[in-house]
């Protein structure tokens, strides 16, 4: 089944802003919008945003997503260290009637 | 408060089967889906499935067809992923996630290891 397409890394300054991006299709990142998750060593994944820009409870303002066609982002300003870790983006494909993942991109904050 | 716990890690041979438990609590159980993921070592992650703990539906990816069964337990909320035909390759953490929009909890995660 077709995947998401992130890049594998991105690394940035301290207190910078980080983008990140996930590609798909018109059946599942242009429908139904995008989910990202962010994964530290060793612990389950967590959610930052669904439907390209809802935040869940807890989660800082730091962290906004939003979506151009089939391309969904991910954007984390003033970054700091606890942002260094793995981040997913995920999404319903209504024609595979599946959930789709992104590969991952390593976000490393120097 | 919303929970998922898992079981615990299991050692199996290849060609065994495992099952993996999730146990629900802190909201209403058939009000949400549930979907397995799992995570090789050092790898992204997989979706497997999900299943609908208000009628037992479920849907399973295609690469997991004839092998993943899950199942659930409306009496004490806990739904379940069973493996057959185990390879090598099936060594990875599991995880159970809540999802109505999007998966919003997930269990600890259960690491289950093929080897002979």
């Amino acid at each position: 089944q077709a995947g998401l397409t992130q890049p594998p890394s991105v690394s940035k300054d301290l207190r910078q802003t980080a983008t990140l991006t996930c590609t798909g299709n018109s059946n599942n990142v242009g429908n139904q919008g995008a989910a990202w998750l962010q994964q530290h060593q060793g612990h389950p994944p967590k959610l930052l945003s669904y439907r390209n820009n809802n935040r869940p409870s807890g989660i800082s303002e730091r962290f906004s997503a939003s979506r151009s066609g089939n391309t969904a982002s991910l954007t984390i300003t003033g970054l700091l260290p606890e942002d260094e870790a793995d981040y997913y983006c995920s999404a319903w494909d209504s024609s595979l009637r599946v959930w789709v993942f992104g590969g991952g991109t390593k976000l490393t904050v120097l | 408060q919303v929970h998922l716990v898992q079981s615990g890690a299991e050692v199996k041979e290849p060609g065994a089967s495992v099952k993996v438990s999730c146990k629900a609590s802190g909201y209403t159980f058939t009000s949400y889906f549930m979907h397995w993921v799992r995570q090789a070592p050092g790898q992204g992650l997989e979706w497997m499935g999900m299943i609908n703990p208000s009628g037992g539906g479920t849907i399973y990816a295609q690469k997991f067809q004839g092998r993943v069964t899950m199942t659930r337990d409306t009496s004490t909320s806990t739904v379940y992923m069973e493996l057959s035909s185990l390879k090598s390759e099936d060594t990875a953490v599991y995880y159970c996630a809540r999802e109505r929009e999007a998966c919003d909890y997930w269990g600890q995660g259960t690491l289950v290891t093929v080897s002979s």
